[in-house]
């Protein structure tokens, strides 16, 4: 059984730094692995979807990278801001199914 | 653009009532799922579906019940409330397993 483990579980940060979202997986034999935000109240919307046989994928100042053969992936966030508040999970996707990680609240202070 | 609506956004339930959550998708999506989210926790993946007539049982699918009559519509039915089933509940639909999913906001709900 997969098994997602996300560290830190929260993480607080002045406004500009670049930081690192951790998540780590049991199970290798993943078709991708997606990275999501959500917003207080809020459903999750997707930031990232890296192939497993892709190493990394960028959008703006995100920035993921993918490691199948140690279970982790990291999502990179440059020059953060307030606006970037929100918690931020990772999912495997194996067969039809996704398999989440408990999330890590992030908050950016001005 | 709608995309995945979800209603109600909140409902408070009896022990041993009923309900059925409604979730429907504009996007023509086939694929469909329900989870839920304890308070600090991740998604846990409850029934899914591929495609009208077709679903399936996620990791926690005990106590509740789905069906899949339409592309757009897949509803959630609980059948008997129990405490333990309070918790947000979040519907998802994508193109396929390789493509990203599209979340609803929630119906959070709370059985007294």
């Amino acid at each position: 059984k997969q098994e997602v483990t996300q560290i830190p579980a929260a993480l607080s940060v002045p406004e500009g730094e670049n930081l690192v979202l951790n998540c780590s997986f049991t199970d290798s034999a993943i078709y991708n692995l997606q990275w999501f935000r959500q917003d207080p109240g809020k459903g999750l919307t997707s930031l990232l979807l890296i192939q497993s046989s892709q190493r990394e994928q960028t959008s703006g100042r995100l920035n993921a990278s993918l490691d199948k053969s140690s279970g982790r992936s990291t999502l990179y966030i440059a020059a953060s801001q307030p606006g970037d508040s929100a918690t931020y999970l990772c999912a495997t996707v194996a067969g039809n199914m996704l398999t989440f990680g408990g999330g890590t609240r992030l908050m950016v202070k001005p | 653009n709608a995309g995945v609506t979800q209603t109600p956004k909140f409902r408070i339930l009896k022990i041993g009532q009923s309900m059925t959550l409604q979730c429907t998708q504009d996007m023509n999506h086939n694929y469909m799922y329900w989870y839920r989210q304890d308070p600090g926790m991740g998604l846990k993946l409850i029934y899914y579906s591929v495609g009208a007539g077709i679903t399936d049982k996620g990791e926690v699918p005990n106590g509740y019940n789905v069906s899949r009559s339409t592309t757009e519509d897949f509803p959630l039915r609980l059948e008997l409330a129990a405490p333990s089933q309070t918790s947000v509940y979040f519907c998802a639909s994508t193109h396929g397993s390789n493509q990203p999913q599209h979340f609803g906001d929630g119906t959070r709900l709370s059985i007294l």
